[in-house]
């Protein structure tokens, strides 16, 4: 079967940093993405990694380790905004894209 | 920016009915997705469109699912006879890429209640 496996809750205080580590197990792969969703809201991307390495967008990084089958989500300096899940995502070739069950992120004041 | 909208917002039926939920995706993407949310679970997919025809569909995508695209700019799916289980959020998706479709844009989702 297909997997992948997220933490299903973060707590975190307004200012720091957390990881989100996602690990996955799919019969094929062509890259790593991560989506935010708000309640009630739809999700959003974030970042893409198809390829070994980090990925910086503003306060958003992703890692990916095609080797480890392992990746992560790492946001920085948080708000209060960044309370939502957040999902990792693999396409695992041609047109289909699978979901991990998410992470909870709650930002504390 | 440019976005996937979706119809209607809400969506209450009988169980047994049809339903049709309608996307309509950002026009100069050519992958269509569907995917479905049951309330605080994880997104599943359920079928993607190229080329007017069904590229791939998951498990749950059986014979009481279809979709088409019946003009240029409209993306639908069908639920033949509504089940219980079928209530969920639907979310409609599009991509402009087609190798490892890396950014889906995603509407704001259809609420389907079925009782």
């Amino acid at each position: 079967g297909q997997s992948l496996e997220q933490p299903s809750e973060v707590t975190a205080v307004e200012g720091a940093i957390v990881q989100i580590n996602c690990t996955y197990q799919t019969s094929g792969f062509y890259g790593l993405s991560w989506y935010q969703q708000h309640d009630g809201g739809a999700p959003t991307f974030l970042s893409y990694n198809a390829l070994d390495g980090l990925e910086e967008t503003g306060r958003f990084s992703s890692f990916l380790s095609r080797s480890d089958s392992y990746g992560y989500l790492l946001l920085q300096e948080l708000q209060m905004k960044d309370s939502a899940s957040y999902f990792c995502a693999v396409n695992t070739g041609g047109f289909k894209t699978i979901f991990g069950a998410g992470t909870r992120l709650f930002v504390k004041a | 920016e440019p976005e996937v909208t979706q119809t209607p917002s809400h969506q209450v039926t009988q169980m047994g009915q049809e339903v049709i939920l309608r996307c309509v995706p950002i026009s100069n993407h050519l992958y269509f997705y569907w995917y479905r949310q049951i309330l605080g679970q994880k997104v599943e997919f359920l079928v993607s469109f190229y080329n007017n025809e069904i590229s791939e569909k998951s498990e749950i995508f059986d014979d009481q699912f279809s979709v088409e695209r019946p003009d240029g700019s409209n993306f639908t799916l069908k639920i033949r006879s509504t089940k219980l289980e079928d209530s969920a959020m639907y979310f409609c998706a599009s991509s402009g890429a087609r190798q490892g479709n890396e950014k889906l844009f995603f509407g704001s989702g259809t609420q389907l209640s079925v009782l």
